[in-house]
């Protein structure tokens, strides 16, 4: 059971937009930063989005972030069918149980 | 740029300890720039954060696997290791190692992972 929760699929057509949601609380995602990594099949997991909404150097600007209150949203544009992945959201939990917590996942499936 | 590469035995029996090592290179562990990282991911599952390291050697640890972990770091080697106690077929999964700029914050690197099964 993951700290942050997220639907286990998503899909759309190549060209749609699709919007992945990561559900936390106040000790996480509520106060803290929250990360997004694309884990393509049989690879690590790359860092999309960093601080809730910036992107790294390389990552083009189909991929977008923000949060809201304890949750977060990763919409990805102009799909392609190279976005199939798992895609995990992450923060900073500072609960007694403090630590970095991910989300279980999301499938996505460009049709 | 910055690499990170695993290494380690891929295969462990039950109740014995697993240890891996992750060798930084293009970059210095010493610098203090940032903290060091395991986090691992069983077959078909999510990902499960381990522990971090600062180049110091301060430490912090998943609290549900405090017991059983230990992070160390070798500067001289630029290297940062795993060891992981009590292992059980629970503890299968790929392992890797990763960085953040703080201990809060994203990791940015990951090394390409190593797979590590538990079994007689």
């Amino acid at each position: 059971q993951s700290v942050l929760t997220q639907p286990p699929s998503v899909s759309a057509a190549p060209g749609q937009k699709v919007t992945i949601s990561c559900s936390g609380s106040s000790s996480n995602i509520g106060n803290n930063y929250v990360s997004w990594y694309q884990q393509l099949p049989g690879t690590a997991p790359k860092l999309l989005i960093y601080d809730n909404n910036k992107r790294p150097s390389g990552i083009p600007d189909r991929f977008s972030g923000s949060k809201s209150g304890t949750s977060a949203t990763l919409g990805i544009t102009g799909l392609q069918t190279g976005d199939e992945a798992d895609y995990y959201c992450g923060t900073w939990d500072s609960s007694l149980s403090a630590g970095s917590v991910f989300g279980g996942g999301t499938k996505l499936t460009v049709l | 740029q910055v690499q990170l590469q695993e290494s380690g035995p891929g295969l462990v029996k039950p109740s014995q300890t697993l240890s891996l090592t992750c060798t930084v290179s293009g970059g210095s562990i010493s610098s203090g720039d940032y903290y060091w990282s395991w986090i691992r991911q069983p077959p078909g599952k999510g990902l499960e954060w381990i522990g971090y390291i600062y180049y110091s050697g301060s430490t912090y640890y998943n609290p549900s696997l405090k017991s059983r972990v230990t992070i160390s770091v070798d500067t001289s080697k630029n290297q940062f290791s795993l060891k992981l106690s009590s292992v059980t077929a629970a503890d299968t999964a790929v392992y890797y190692c990763a960085r953040g700029a703080t201990m809060k914050e994203a990791f940015d690197i990951w090394g390409q992972g190593t797979m590590v099964t538990v079994s007689s």
